[in-house]
């Protein structure tokens, strides 16, 4: 069974860093996109970006390039979402998932983490 | 970028009844469509790729349909589950993209 495991919700001050991470289970994980997708407070989604495990590419969303980074290691078959200075407009639920076989879409999805961005 | 506008956002219905959703690009994307539910506290679920094919155990009362700028995802007998807000996203280009959301109340 495909699972991916995200770590648990952050309370964070602006300024902080932080990474988050995904893990996934059920499946070989070199060979399969991972993406983020960010859920802000009562809203839609967006893809925040996408990584390749087996040899870390990695695809931004403009809205995104810069502001976080994307990182996996597959060793422990685990993908993280990271920041170097949050801003209280990071505040958001982030997901991980699974991309499709050969499509740009997600099929498996992690639970979510919350991360919360505030003085 | 894509842009996806889905219509409505909101509706109200009634367990049984025939509901559609719409999602309309910017641009001709051509069947590089696919449809999410999302249960309020949950994650997105996979309903239908490539526009109009089931994912694997969604209920046949799901369908899609569309090409290129007009795309409709239809419940053709309204489930209490089935109450949950619906994503439409496009992947033929990056960056991908969602629609709005459509949330569906009971009325």
């Amino acid at each position: 069974e495909v699972q991916l495991v995200q770590s648990g919700a952050e309370v964070k001050k602006p300024g902080e860093s932080l990474k988050i991470s995904c893990k996934g289970s059920g499946y070989t994980f070199t060979t399969y996109w991972i993406g983020w997708v960010r859920q802000m407070p009562g809203k839609g989604l967006e893809w925040v970006g996408t990584i390749y495990p087996g040899d870390s590419d990695t695809r931004y969303s403009p809205s995104f390039q810069g502001q976080v980074t994307i990182s996996a290691d597959k060793s422990i078959s685990t993908a993280y979402l990271q920041w170097s200075s949050l801003k209280a407009s990071d505040t958001a639920l982030y997901y991980c998932a699974r991309r499709g076989t050969t499509m740009e879409l997600f099929e498996y999805w992690g639970q979510g983490t919350l991360v919360t961005v505030s003085s | 970028d894509i842009q996806l506008t889905q219509s409505p956002s909101f509706l109200s219905a009634s367990v049984g009844d025939r509901v559609t959703i719409t999602c309309r690009a910017s641009q001709g994307i051509r069947n590089y469509l696919a449809w999410y539910q999302q249960n309020p506290g949950k994650a997105p679920k996979l309903l239908i790729y490539a526009a109009s094919t089931l994912q694997s155990g969604v209920p046949s009362r799901f369908s899609g349909s569309g090409s290129g700028t007009e795309f409709t995802l239809t419940i053709s007998s309204l489930q209490p589950e089935d109450f949950a807000t619906y994503f439409c996203q496009q992947f033929t280009s990056i960056p991908l993209t969602f629609g709005g959301g459509t949330k569906v109340e009971i009325k």
